[in-house]
């Protein structure tokens, strides 16, 4: 069976800090790894996916997710926190057997002080 | 092009009663998913439909059921409804579950609120 865990349902940072979210995975194989941000009162929104190749990938808003298998992690980061990145962030992971089903980590919700 | 689109936004319900919730695809999606989004259980998956064939299942009671039609629309529906069914249900769409960097597009999402 395959599993998310989201390091840290709550993380504060500084405005102007670096954003770091932790997730790690277990697969029996390589997974399709997904970050999705959610807004208040809004559907989830995707930030970045990994499939297959580079293992650094880089998605909108500036941040970006480095795929290690070794640690079977795919954390978020962003240099620079925005007022704006104020929400709740989920990572997900993604098989394809013979239909599509997607586990959702229990999501992280970042706070970003003045 | 359009998004996803969930109807109602929200809606208030007796408990015991049923109630349907609509979702629709982004326009040549055929894989509609079900999630169930509460504070203490997060994102749980319900099902998963293509081409008009429940593909995939969580684990949720018999209560809980839907359906694809040919249009690629889908409806759930719970009855006899409870409390704890009180949640935000959201539904995604994606292009073919046979495409290997498939990813899902959510809508907005249906707040239920059971009383």
């Amino acid at each position: 069976a395959q599993s998310v865990t989201q390091l840290g349902s709550h993380v504060s940072v500084s405005e102007g800090a670096l954003v770091l979210l932790r997730c790690n995975y277990s697969s029996s194989v390589p997974p399709y790894l997904f970050w999705y941000v959610q807004y208040p009162n809004q559907g989830l929104q995707l930030l970045l996916k990994y499939t297959t190749g580079a293992t650094l990938v880089k998605g909108i808003n500036g941040f970006e997710a480095e795929f290690k298998k070794s640690e079977t992690s795919f954390h978020l980061t962003k240099p620079s926190a925005h007022m704006s990145d104020a929400a709740e962030y989920f990572c997900a992971v993604t098989r394809n057997t013979g239909g599509f089903k997607t586990i959702f980590g229990a999501g992280t919700r970042l706070f970003v002080k003045a | 092009k359009a998004g996803v689109t969930q109807t109602p936004r929200y809606l208030i319900k007796t408990r015991g009663q049923q109630v349907t919730l609509s979702c629709s695809p982004i326009s040549g999606h055929r894989s509609v998913s079900w999630y169930q989004q509460t504070p203490g259980q997060g994102l749980q998956f319900l099902f998963e439909y293509f081409s008009e064939t429940q593909r995939n299942k969580g684990n949720f009671p018999g209560r809980f059921s839907g359906r694809q039609f040919s249009n690629s629309r889908s409806e759930m529906n719970v009855s006899t409804l409870e409390l704890g069914d009180s949640a935000l249900y959201l539904c995604a769409s994606s292009l073919d579950p046979g495409i290997s960097n498939t990813e899902a597009f959510f809508g907005q999402g249906t707040r239920l609120t059971v009383v």
